[in-house]
């Protein structure tokens, strides 16, 4: 079926460092989105991105869109403990959008 | 705007019981979704609607059921509650698929005991 692997499964991290989640898939997807859920909430959208080699950044986050479109990556520099969550790579299949796993982001401060 | 709105937020029901999560949305969204969050897990699609009257299976559709009357609202329905489906349910809605951006409800933490 349509999968959208995702890794880490978990990560902790020390306040101040860096962070990296990946989201990988077997066939070429048609566009990736991001998405971030805090403890005890629900996910909220981040970014989507369409073209291959796409990068985007929002302050201390930068997403990428592989080149072959296959696979994604998020990554947050200098953690803060405001970046606490799971972070939801999705993708659409048809009509509807599946989401890989999730990465659990801990930061200890 | 309220956005998507869920009700109940917390519910515990027993075994074999049934009932209804309720979703609404407020932005005219053609496209309405049901997903289920296990502990420490991804979400997984139950159903999905893409305007009044249609609805479509997703990823983990068995033991529910799912009706789209209105644009606004899409309920979810479990018939025979098992604890299998203790979890939290979300609701999300977006405009269209192609720029699907998902808006979601606050969620509804469900237990069955």
């Amino acid at each position: 079926g349509q999968q959208v692997m995702q890794i880490p499964q978990y990560q902790h991290v020390q306040e101040g460092e860096d962070f990296t989640t990946y989201c990988n898939s077997s066939t070429t997807l048609s566009n990736i989105q991001w998405y971030k859920q805090r403890p005890g909430g629900h996910p909220v959208f981040l970014i989507q991105l369409v073209k291959s080699g796409e990068v985007k950044k929002q302050k201390r986050l930068t997403f990428q869109f592989g080149e072959a479109k296959k696979n994604s990556s998020l990554h947050i520099t200098a953690t803060q403990t405001t970046d606490v969550g799971t972070y939801f790579c999705g993708s659409e299949y048809g009509n509807k959008l599946v989401f890989g796993a999730g990465t659990i982001l801990r930061v200890k401060s | 705007n309220a956005g998507v709105t869920q009700t109940p937020k917390f519910r515990i029901l027993k075994i074999g019981q049934s009932m209804t999560l309720q979703c609404t949305q407020d932005m005219n969204h053609n496209y309405m979704y049901w997903y289920r969050q296990d502990p420490g897990m991804g979400l997984k699609l139950i159903y999905y609607s893409v305007g009044a009257g249609i609805t479509d299976k997703g990823e983990v559709p068995n033991g529910y059921n799912v009706s789209r009357s209105t644009t606004e609202d899409f309920p979810l329905r479990l018939e025979l509650a098992a604890p299998s489906q203790t979890s939290v349910y979300f609701c999300a809605s977006s405009r269209q698929t192609g720029a699907n951006v998902l808006t979601f409800g606050a969620g509804s933490r469900l237990t069955v005991l």
